[in-house]
């Protein structure tokens, strides 16, 4: 079973600023997926980021990184550079061997101009 | 090209109707998904699918029935509609037993009056 949470359901960013939104999450699999995926006002799931548990370094997509800190079962995604197309609803979803996506409640991101 | 496809993207009906809504993926993945968003924006796993294995949420009522005709497609089935099921439904596809992320479609409103 899995477990992801969101502790921010919003969250504000001046334009050019930088944010991170928080997520931790908790699996009882050994192997497994983490992501960060945006739901803009248009509905569509965009995915961000993703990082795989295996893996130390942490992901990195241009504006957007993640602090992956596996001990702590924690993954938070900082956005760099804010820009006003980086409003949305962010969700981290886990995956575990099935690929079944777990989400949390999600975080309503404005930026403001 | 899109590459997962929902249809329709509104769906209005009355209590104890049945419909469907469709999915189509030309992606070649070998896995498609349900996934249902509320009214709160919280998404969650209904099905998971691939030509070898069926996988249901133990949570997800037995009016809810996906058909998959081939790899590229997995209808949703809902017989008796009630006004909980409204929702938006979301069809994702995935390459199971990879590390790819699930790609989405654009979500069916479902609204049931």
């Amino acid at each position: 079973a899995q477990t992801v949470t969101q502790s921010q359901p919003e969250m504000s960013v001046q334009e050019a600023e930088t944010v991170t939104l928080s997520c931790t999450y908790d699996t009882s699999e050994s192997d497994y997926y983490l992501f960060w995926y945006k739901q803009p006002p248009s509905r569509q799931m965009i995915l961000v980021i993703r990082q795989e548990a295996y893996k130390q370094q942490n992901a990195t997509e241009n504006r957007f990184s993640v602090n992956f800190q596996k001990a702590a079962k924690s993954f938070s995604l900082k956005i760099s550079d804010s820009q006003l197309g980086d409003a949305a609803m962010y969700f981290c979803p886990v995956a575990g061997s099935a690929r079944q996506l777990t989400f949390g409640s999600g975080t309503q991101l404005t930026v403001l101009p | 090209d899109t590459a997962v496809s929902q249809t329709p993207k509104y769906l209005v009906t009355q209590m104890g109707n049945d419909k469907s809504i469709k999915c189509e993926q030309n992606l070649g993945h070998d896995t498609m998904y349900w996934y249902k968003q509320d009214s709160k924006k919280f998404l969650k796993i209904m099905f998971s699918y691939n030509n070898k294995e069926l996988i249901i949420n133990e949570t997800v009522p037995n009016r809810f029935s996906p058909k998959s005709p081939d790899k590229a497609h997995l209808n949703l089935h809902i017989n008796s509609l009630e006004l909980g099921d409204s929702a938006v439904y979301f069809c994702a596809s995935s390459l199971q037993g990879t590390d790819t992320e699930a790609f989405f479609g654009q979500g069916t409103r479902l609204t049931v009056v």
